[in-house]
């Protein structure tokens, strides 16, 4: 199994502020990278597919970079509604995840 | 709007089994291919199963192969998964997702627990 391993696993960040959050695979997936958002309570929500696609109807100040091992995902502005644990998932291959990113705000 | 609700999930005995269901709507159930993905208390995601739109391919992550099956009945707009031999490692939340156009995993329903005890 390829495996992801994100960080950081927990953030604090102050409204305004600019959020990144990695993850790293552990062999080549191309551009397989998938970047979800979970509210408390809350179904996963799809924001990045494919590396860089942004996923219709999610706000632009979302965006993910990378290729190969090394992902980004960056929040320009982060607002009060982002609050929620963030996670990558691979699809190169069998499905795999990333351990998931708390973030909160300062 | 896509919506996918799961229902079916419990308290169960080790060894016993229990049927998951997830209904969809919104859009044609046919269409896509869906999945299975559960994630245990205080841990990470981790996929199950996945099935093709007309059910004919399925595929499952080793630990649970010869004990779930994933099944979908189109005519009911319906995705299943038989979890039977349950052990207390496979006490989680079960989602089902759906593929999207472009990306896998790209709708998930809120999940249904799943408590593996005696």
């Amino acid at each position: 199994d390829i495996q992801m391993t994100q960080s950081p696993s927990f953030l604090s960040a102050s409204v305004g502020d600019r959020v990144t959050i990695n993850c790293k695979a552990s062999q080549n997936i191309n551009r397989y990278l998938n970047w979800y958002q979970q509210k408390l309570g809350e179904a996963p929500k799809l924001l990045i597919y494919n590396a860089n696609s942004l996923q219709t109807g999610i706000p632009s100040r979302f965006s993910g970079s990378g290729s190969g091992t090394d992902f980004t995902l960056t929040i320009s502005s982060l607002q009060p509604e982002d609050v929620a644990t963030y996670f990558c998932l691979q699809h190169n291959s069998w499905p795999t995840f990333g351990a998931g990113t708390k973030l909160e705000l300062k | 709007e896509v919506q996918l609700v799961e229902s079916g999930g419990g308290l169960v005995q080790p060894g016993r089994s229990l049927k998951l269901s997830c209904a969809a709507s919104g859009f044609t159930f046919s269409n896509y291919g869906m999945a299975w993905v559960c994630q245990a208390p205080t841990k990470g995601l981790e996929w199950v199963a996945s099935i093709s739109t007309g059910g004919g391919n399925t595929y499952y992550r080793d630990s649970v192969k010869g004990r779930f099956t994933i099944s979908r009945d189109n005519a009911k707009n319906t995705l299943y998964l038989q979890m039977d031999s349950l052990r207390s490692e496979d006490t989680a939340t079960y989602y089902c997702a759906r593929h999207g156009d472009s990306s896998p995993f790209a709708y998930w329903g809120q999940g249904t627990l799943v408590t593996v005890s005696s």
